[in-house]
This record gives C-alpha cells, structure tokens and sequence, in this order.
C-alpha cells in the first residue's frame, strides 16, 4: 500500500506570497492532520479533517488554512508568506477520526520564504 | 492540557549496548502514547503505542517502551543499538478525554549510536 504523498517537497517563495500544499493520504484513511515542524518550535499541529470537516485546528493564524476533499485528499493554504512561515510542513493520515489511532506521515513539504 | 516532555536532547550510546530514551507526559485523563522516529530530510516513522493494557509494549524494529503510570512516563528502550538506530526519537501523547483530540509532540531526542 502507498503511503502518505506531500507535493511539491521543495517550495521557495517571496514574502508576501501565498503557498499551497497538497497531500494524499493512505488509501483508505479518512482522517488527515497538518504540522509545522521548525528547529526552534519542534513539531506543531496545525489542522485535522475528518469526511471534509475540521475537526480540530492548532494556535496559528488565520493565514494558515486548509480543506479537505471527498477522495480525502487534503490541502493547506499560506497566505501573506512571512519569513517565519519556512519549516517543514508534515501530513499525516490515519484510519479514523479515533484518538488511539496512530498517524502515518508524509515526507513533508521544505518551504522556505525569502 | 496535555504536554510531554523529553528531557535529554542528545544520547550517545555504543553499538550492541542497550538503549532508552526518555519521555514523561501531563494529561487530565488517560493517556494515549506514542513513540515515532525521523530520519533526515524524512517524515516521522510510527514505532509503537500505548493505549490500555500491558505496560510493556513491543514495535518495530525492537523497539519496545514501557509505561508507568506513577511516574507519568513511557521510555523507549532497545535491547541492543544498531548504528541505524541513529535518528530523531519524538514521544507523543493525546489525552483520552477533553476536547483536545490533537497529538502534542515533545521537543525530540537525537540519539547517536556509536561504532
């Protein structure tokens, strides 16, 4: 079984810009998560969806957005890049919305604004 | 809240000798555990998780962590390190009960196995 895709894996954008980010869960996981990950703040939750819904969204601001679709691919949006903006940005799936599931995570997506 | 700590950012250890590494959580109910592994330029690597039952949990890899609930801990222990172990160990919790259903990661252990 294929795991969790992120694409692209490496993104340079100019401040000011937006980004979006694209990733394909595991087939037949429902529940995807979005993380920042940063050497100074370590690994940071973003979002969850579950069936095209939120379920649950980390302290960040509302530059930070996301969606999810009926095939259970998800997205997340940028906007107004900031330098601080540049980390590693981590999806992952998993089979339900259920909390003693583990997560199975993508590669990550290298995002550095200049 | 929930919150883990792991409390060494480095450990060391020879080839063949036994290894843990360190994690205690805060939680309001009971806690759900978890222990991933990243390797450079890579994501993170599901190795084992704790949610009832036995408190020794065996993974991959032979990896195992044992839980102990009076010292709110759940240490990743390995019998005998590989130099291919060397990686970035993060332990995560998520509180059973609450409205918090994210995973909070601790700050990440960087273990090195040494030839």
């Amino acid at each position: 079984k294929a795991g969790v895709t992120q694409t692209p894996r490496y993104l340079i954008k100019t401040r000011g810009q937006q980004v979006t980010l694209s990733c394909s869960p595991i087939s037949g996981h429902r529940s995807v998560s979005w993380y920042q990950q940063t050497p100074g703040q370590g690994l940071q939750f973003l979002f969850e969806y579950f069936s095209e819904t939120q379920r649950n969204k980390g302290n960040f601001p509302g530059r930070f957005s996301g969606r999810q679709f009926s095939n259970s691919r998800s997205e997340m949006n940028v906007s107004t890049l900031e330098l601080g903006d540049s980390a590693l940005y981590l999806c992952a799936s998993s089979l339900g919305a259920g909390s003693a599931l583990e997560q199975y995570f993508g590669p990550g997506t290298r995002l550095t604004v200049t | 809240a929930q919150s883990v700590a792991q409390p060494e950012d480095q450990v060391n250890v020879a080839e063949g000798n036994p290894l843990t590494v360190k994690c205690t959580y805060s939680v309001s109910g009971n806690p759900y555990l978890f222990w991933y592994v990243q390797y450079p330029n890579r994501g993170l690597q599901f190795l084992l998780k704790y949610i009832t039952g036995d408190n020794l949990v065996k993974g991959s890899y032979g990896f195992e962590a044992e839980f102990n609930k009076s010292q709110t801990s759940f240490h990743l222990k390995k019998p005998s390190a590989l130099v291919s172990d060397s990686a970035l160990y993060f332990c995560a919790v998520r509180d059973s009960r609450g409205s918090a259903r994210q995973l909070t990661f601790g700050s990440g252990t960087q273990l090195t196995v040494l030839p």
